[in-house]
């Protein structure tokens, strides 16, 4: 069974670096057919993809956050990470790691709240 | 980037009800890249339909995705206990992903 562990500080201070882990268990995220990406949901309200990550290193990301995030995946370990950089409250939100398989997210971690304090 | 749209913003219904639920794109989507979610409070989102139409595992009869070009639908023929919970639409194209703002199905 595939599943998906994120893991991270839960605060982060303003204008720092956010950067979560994401444990993939049951499958390989060398797998050939699957990326692998974080999404973010801000306190009440809905869903943004933030970028994904092949297992090659090739990625791609939303534009919308001005090039402030890097996905990385380490084959060895069987994770994936995200770093956003010059947090501000703005990005105080529960983030997810998932499973892309053919441009659509099929298996999700159970998310981590990160907040951004002042 | 494409934007979606989704109404009602909230849907107030009673179990055994049908609800329908509209998602619009502010550019054609290709089927293949229609995807419904549902999530309920404290949950990540579930896999719901995909390619528009296409029940994913695991998931009842009751739902069903229709729709293509820029207007797509999501219904449930019956309301189960269950299903009242928060329902997205996402997309891709051009190498990007974006979801509509979600509509919620709360019991009457």
């Amino acid at each position: 069974q595939l599943l998906l562990q994120e893991s991270g500080p839960g605060l982060v201070k303003a204008s720092e670096t956010l950067s979560l882990s994401c444990t993939v268990s049951g499958d390989s995220v060398s797998s050939t057919t699957d990326y692998w990406v974080w999404i973010r949901q801000p306190p009440g309200k809905g869903l943004e993809w933030i970028g994904s990550i092949y297992y090659s290193g090739s990625t791609y990301y939303n534009p919308s956050l001005k090039s402030r995030a890097t996905i990385s995946v380490d084959t060895s370990k069987n994770q994936f990470s995200l770093h956003l950089y010059s947090v501000t409250a703005a990005d105080t939100a529960v983030y997810y790691c998932a499973r892309e398989r053919t441009t659509l997210f099929d298996i999700w971690g159970q998310g981590t709240m990160v907040t951004v304090s002042s | 980037e494409i934007v979606l749209t989704q109404s009602p913003g909230t849907l107030s219904l009673s179990p055994g009800e049908r609800a329908t639920l509209s998602c619009r794109a502010s550019q054609r989507v290709s089927s293949t890249y229609l995807t419904w979610y549902q999530q309920k409070p404290g949950q990540a989102p579930r896999l719901l339909i995909y390619g528009a139409s296409s029940r994913a595992t695991g998931i009842p009869d009751r739902f069903s995705g229709s729709g293509s070009g820029t207007d797509f639908t999501l219904t449930i023929s019956r309301l189960e206990p269950e299903d009242f919970a928060v329902y997205y639409c996402q997309q891709y194209g051009s190498t990007q992903f974006t979801f509509g703002p979600g509509t919620k199905v709360e019991i009457k």
